[in-house]
């Protein structure tokens, strides 16, 4: 089965700055790993996913890379907004390559203050 | 398009009562999910099916949950009797496919036991 560690639980960062949230997976053969973004209330929103053959993707003002080798992938949010506090969860496919059974990390907290 | 619906959004129960959650996933969507996200933690994956037919069930504790998707459509997840520490959010998911595609999540279900 996959493993999915996630950091930091809690982080905070100053409206305009840059969040980075990092994950660690245990199965190599996992090759696809989206982030999710649950609001307070709300079910978990898919806001950007990345397949093992390529290194980084990105849309608008996020981000996010993978390292094979090292197992980790990490989500960059730049320029930061108030909108964006939530909670984001990482997570990588349960039964290896080729399977979608999502095992997810704890999730971190995202406090944007104004 | 409409998105995952569930029902009831809250339920409070006595331990030792039985409850019931019901989902309807995307219109088409052949692949659903049912989660369970305990407070601070990720979802965790309970049953999944496709179509009418069992995916995967080895972490629904059977001996007081089960799951039905009765034609394919619409599933409801039920726990008999329930436990102190079954209080958690029941989220259900669907996908176009078995694999590969994105996983729309509903509101998710509050269900808490006293």
């Amino acid at each position: 089965g996959e493993n999915v560690e996630q950091h930091p639980s809690t982080l905070s960062v100053q409206e305009g700055d840059s969040a980075v949230i990092k994950c660690t997976y245990s199965d190599s053969a996992s090759n696809y790993f989206p982030w999710y973004k649950q609001e307070l209330g709300k079910g978990p929103q898919l806001i950007i996913d990345i397949r093992s053959n390529v290194g980084e993707k990105k849309d608008q003002r996020i981000a996010v890379t993978l390292n094979k080798t090292a197992k980790h992938f990490s989500l960059h949010i730049t320029e930061t907004q108030p909108e964006d506090s939530a909670v984001y969860f990482c997570a990588a496919p349960r039964g290896g390559a080729g399977s979608y059974q999502l095992t997810f990390g704890k999730g971190t907290k995202l406090s944007v203050i104004p | 398009e409409a998105g995952v619906a569930q029902s009831p959004r809250y339920k409070i129960i006595e331990k030792r009562q039985s409850v019931a959650f019901w989902c309807n996933p995307i219109s088409g969507h052949a692949t659903l999910y049912w989660y369970q996200q305990i407070l601070g933690q990720g979802p965790k994956l309970l049953i999944q099916f496709q179509n009418n037919g069992v995916v995967d069930d080895s972490q629904l504790p059977k001996d007081r949950f089960s799951a039905e998707r009765l034609k394919g459509v619409d599933s409801t997840l039920k726990i008999q009797p329930a436990k102190l520490e079954d209080s958690a959010v029941y989220l259900c998911a669907s996908s176009g496919s078995g694999g590969g595609d994105t996983q729309y999540f509903g509101p998710g279900t509050r269900l808490t036991v006293l």
